[in-house]
C-alpha cells in the first residue's frame, strides 16, 4: 500500500528566514505530486504540481518554489518567508492505485 | 473546479440524520472521482471513490452518487455521528487508465457540522 510522509508537522519561522518542507511517497512509482496550501477555514489552494523528476508546474505566483530531486520526493522551499506564507501546507500524490494527502505542516511565520 | 482558497460552504445536520454533500465538476471527460474527509488540523483522508462507468457506490455508512449528465457528484452519509464533523472535498481526474499522468483537481470543500 502507498504511504505519504511529510515533515515537519509544525514550524515557526521568522519573517525573512528560509523554508524547506519535505514530502516523500512510498509504495508507488512515478506518482503525480502536489503541494497545497490551506488557510484557516478555507479550501485547498494548489501551489505546485509535478508529473516527474525535475518537472514542476506553478499554479499561482508566490514567494515559494518546489523541486523534485527524486521520483518520490517533493520539496517546498522559500528563500525569504513572508507573513502571508503562514498556513497549513499539504503534500499529496496521485497515480496508479489512487491518491492521498500527507498529514500536513502547519507553518507560522512571525 | 479548482479550489482557490475560498470560504467553505457549510452544512449543519442533526446527529442521527442523513447528510448529503454535493459537488459539481466542469470537465465532462473526468473519469475518476474521490471524496476526502479532513478533520481539524489534519490532512484530508480518502473516504470513497467512483469511476465514471458507475452511478453509485456504497461504503460503510457512505454512498457516492455520480450524475454524468449534469456533472454532479454527491456524498451521502447515513446516521451521522459527531465524528463526521469535518470538511469534505471532492476530487476528479480525467482518465482512469492514464491516471498516473492526469492531474487531480479538487473542489472547494464543504464544512459539515453534526449537531448533538
Amino acid at each position: 500500500s502507498q504511504t505519504i510522509h511529510q515533515w515537519p508537522a509544525t514550524l515557526v519561522q521568522p519573517v525573512g528566514s528560509p523554508l524547506s518542507l519535505e514530502c516523500t511517497v512510498e509504495g508507488t512509482s512515478n506518482p503525480n505530486l502536489y503541494w497545497y496550501r490551506q488557510a484557516a477555514g478555507r479550501g485547498l489552494q494548489l501551489l505546485f504540481y509535478s508529473v516527474g523528476i525535475g518537472q514542476i508546474s506553478s499554479e499561482v505566483p508566490q514567494n515559494l518554489s518546489a523541486s523534485r530531486p527524486q521520483d518520490r520526493q517533493f520539496i517546498l522551499s522559500s528563500k525569504k518567508l513572508l507573513l502571508s506564507d503562514s498556513g497549513f501546507y499539504l503534500c499529496a500524490w496521485s497515480g496508479s492505485g489512487g491518491g492521498d494527502f500527507g498529514p500536513g505542516t502547519r507553518l507560522t511565520v512571525t | 473546479g479548482e479550489s482557490v482558497g475560498l470560504h467553505l460552504p457549510t452544512l449543519s445536520v442533526q446527529e442521527g440524520d442523513n447528510s448529503i454533500i454535493n459537488c459539481a465538476y466542469s470537465n465532462s471527460a473526468s473519469d475518476y472521482f474521490i471524496w476526502y474527509k479532513q478533520e481539524s488540523g489534519k490532512g484530508p483522508q480518502f473516504i470513497i471513490d467512483i469511476r465514471s462507468n458507475m452511478d453509485k457506490r456504497q461504503g460503510q455508512r457512505v454512498t457516492v452518487l455520480l450524475n454524468k449528465t449534469v456533472k454532479h457528484l454527491s456524498l451521502q452519509i447515513a446516521a451521522t455521528q459527531p465524528g463526521d464533523s469535518a470538511v469534505y472535498f471532492c476530487a476528479e481526474t480525467g482518465d482512469w487508465t492514464n491516471f498516473g499522468n492526469e492531474k487531480l483537481t479538487f473542489g472547494t470543500g464543504t464544512r459539515l457540522t453534526i449537531i448533538p
